[in-house]
This record gives C-alpha cells, structure tokens and sequence, in this order.
C-alpha cells in the first residue's frame, strides 16, 4: 500500500466549478507538499503545510494532522488550472527528507 | 523556465548506452535531490545530497547508478548501463535547507530503445 494516497485518480470539470482533491498518509510527517506538474514535467511547488490551512490566490489547502489528511480545493476553477496535482510528505522520522508522492490527481477543466 | 537548470530536456539512447544528466540547483541551496518519476506515477528519490554528502541514496540502484556533487552547486547522475526500465523523467530538486521547500527543474525526459 502506498504511503501516500490521493483521490480522485482523475477529474474533469466545467469552468467555474468548485474543485476539492484529497490525500490521505500513513505515516508521521513533518510537512506535507501539494504541487502542480504541467504536461511537459515541471513542478510547481504551491503549498507546504504542517498544520491549518493556508490560501493563495483562488488555491486553499487545508491539513488535518490527526486524521493524517489534507486537502487542496480550487474556487472558481479556470481552464488554465488543468494540470496533475500531486500530495507530497516528508516523514518526521531522523535522517534524510526526500519526500515521498502520491500517484497525482489529473485535472482537466473545460471551457 | 524553472530556476533550477536541467539538461538535457531530452535524451533518447539505446540500452547498454551510458547516459548522464546535470543539475545546476539556485544559488545557495545546499540541500539538492534527484527523483525519478515513472510515466503515470509520483517521483520517487533517488538520492539527496546536503552540499557534497550524500545523505539518502537508499533507493539508488548503485549497480549501475551514480551521483556526485564534487563542490557541493551542480550535480550529475549517471547511469551505466542503461537499461529498457530506466525510460523515466528524471527531476532535480534544491531547496535552502532541509525541511524548507523544494524547488524542481524542469526534468529530463529519458527515453532507452
């Protein structure tokens, strides 16, 4: 079972629509990350959080540390948010902290 | 374009070939990482470096995988031989310390005929 659990694998929306992606962990972390992959490959990182929640633009990304769950919602989702969202952890655990993905959630939002 | 600088973008090769990638991580970020990111999967670390020391490179296949950071800036990571399942995007990574964000460049697309 993989560490790092996101849902839905894929979602495709209207322009407008509210947009909520979830990710679920197993293990203690000290951050968790969600970033953005355009096609093409590179990543944007867009949040790292530990607690709470923060905002950015029309992005919220909340964690709830005792349920080991966060999630990344996008208001007014715009063509130009399609993308794969990805959750990241970086484990509490000593030692290195190269961090550990999820399989992405593929976004499409149509016009 | 990404500030960490990646090349090549691309690289098409045939199995038993030696291929190498580079990394030019932003200026002053110790902390540099190497992913490999499998076609429809999340990237997966391969090794970590703070400045020259490899902290993490557990998951290195170090048969034929290699990776240096002579003077603790750029880095390259090597494999020889390449074989069929190494076709990957290959990312790097820096951030200013460890347990900071993470910056990525725009990847290598490896390809291996």
């Amino acid at each position: 079972k993989n560490e790092v659990e996101q849902s839905p694998q894929n979602l495709t929306a209207q322009e407008g629509e509210f947009i909520t992606i979830n990710c679920s962990y197993s293990v203690g972390i000290s951050a968790l990350h969600w970033l953005q992959q355009h096609p093409g490959g590179g990543i944007v990182s867009l949040f790292m959080l530990s607690s709470g929640k923060k905002k950015h633009g029309r992005l919220i990304a909340t964690i709830n540390i005792q349920e080991k769950h966060s999630s990344l919602h996008i208001t007014a989702s715009h063509p130009r948010d399609s993308a794969v969202y990805i959750c990241a952890v970086r484990s509490s655990g000593g030692g290195a902290d190269g961090l550990t993905f999820g399989k992405g959630t593929h976004l499409i939002i149509q016009p | 374009e990404a500030e960490v600088a990646q090349s090549p973008r691309y690289k098409i090769t045939e199995k038993s070939q030696a291929v190498a990638f580079w990394c030019d991580p932003i200026s002053g970020h110790a902390t540099l990482y190497w992913y490999r990111q499998i076609l429809g999967q999340g990237p997966e670390l391969l090794v970590q470096f703070q400045d020259e020391s490899v902290v993490d490179d557990s998951q290195l296949p170090k048969d034929r995988f290699s990776a240096e950071r002579l003077k603790g800036v750029d880095s390259t990571l090597k494999i020889q031989p390449a074989e069929l399942g190494d076709s990957a995007m290959y990312l790097c990574a820096s951030s200013f310390g460890r347990n900071q964000p993470q910056h990525f460049g725009d990847g290598t697309r490896l390809s291996i005929l």
